[in-house]
């Protein structure tokens, strides 16, 4: 498998625009995760899936920001509209729960919204 | 409720030198637990696990071992490397809900 791949790997937007991130888990991971990395703030989770529904959103900074998984292979991750402090590394993780929870990372995207 | 608190850094440590990075838990049950690494520029990555109390983790030459008793699982490495400095997380898991937690991050530099 090739892992969880994210997509854009660098987006440079400006401030008003919107950004939309793109996420494929590994095939068979029934459980998908955003973070977000700042320095300032570290790793934070933002929201996660379970099979495809969304079961805890508690970490969306506010409504700018929205996700959802159409189906098994495909999240994205929506900032409109994006804002300076937006910027960030965006991190896609998928995991399995018969696999006794190990999580598997995609390389990210780093967001610029000047 | 469950968190994980690990060692600030900055870190730096000379070529073959011993790495110790902290890390404390709270969580209800029996979490599993976790040690990720971030090279610069790339994603996290599994370093180790240890899925019960007194399992020990261990991979490229790093080791962590789950104590319950102390609810820690500190990070060692007898002899570090210059292609050992990056970002290092611990991070916990409850088999219900896969839902991770993760400690902020140590980051770790190695001079030769």
């Amino acid at each position: 498998d090739a892992g969880v791949i994210q997509s854009p790997r660098h987006e440079v937007t400006e401030m008003g625009q919107e950004v939309t991130l793109r996420c494929k888990p590994i095939s068979g991971h029934d459980y998908l995760f955003w973070y977000r990395q700042t320095m300032m703030r570290g790793l934070e989770l933002l929201i996660y899936f379970n099979n495809n529904v969304p079961i805890d959103d508690s970490g969306m900074p506010e409504d700018r920001f929205s996700a959802k998984m159409p189906n098994a292979s495909f999240s994205t991750l929506k900032i409109q509209p994006s804002e300076p402090r937006d910027s960030a590394v965006y991190f896609c993780a998928s995991s399995s729960r018969t696999d006794r929870t190990e999580a598997f990372f995609g390389q990210g995207t780093r967001l610029t919204v000047v | 409720g469950d968190s994980v608190t690990q060692m600030e850094g900055p870190v730096t440590l000379s070529e073959e030198a011993f790495l110790t990075i902290n890390c404390t838990y709270t969580a209800t049950g029996y979490p599993s637990l976790f040690w990720y690494v971030q090279y610069p520029g790339e994603g996290l990555q599994l370093l180790l696990k240890a899925t019960k109390a007194d399992d020990k983790g261990s991979n490229k030459g790093f080791e962590a071992t789950y104590r319950k008793e102390t609810t820690s699982f500190h990070l060692e490495k007898g002899s570090v490397q210059v292609s050992d400095s990056a970002v290092y997380f611990c991070a916990l898991s409850k088999n219900t809900g896969n839902q991770f937690y993760f400690g902020t991050g140590t980051s770790l530099t190695v001079i030769p």
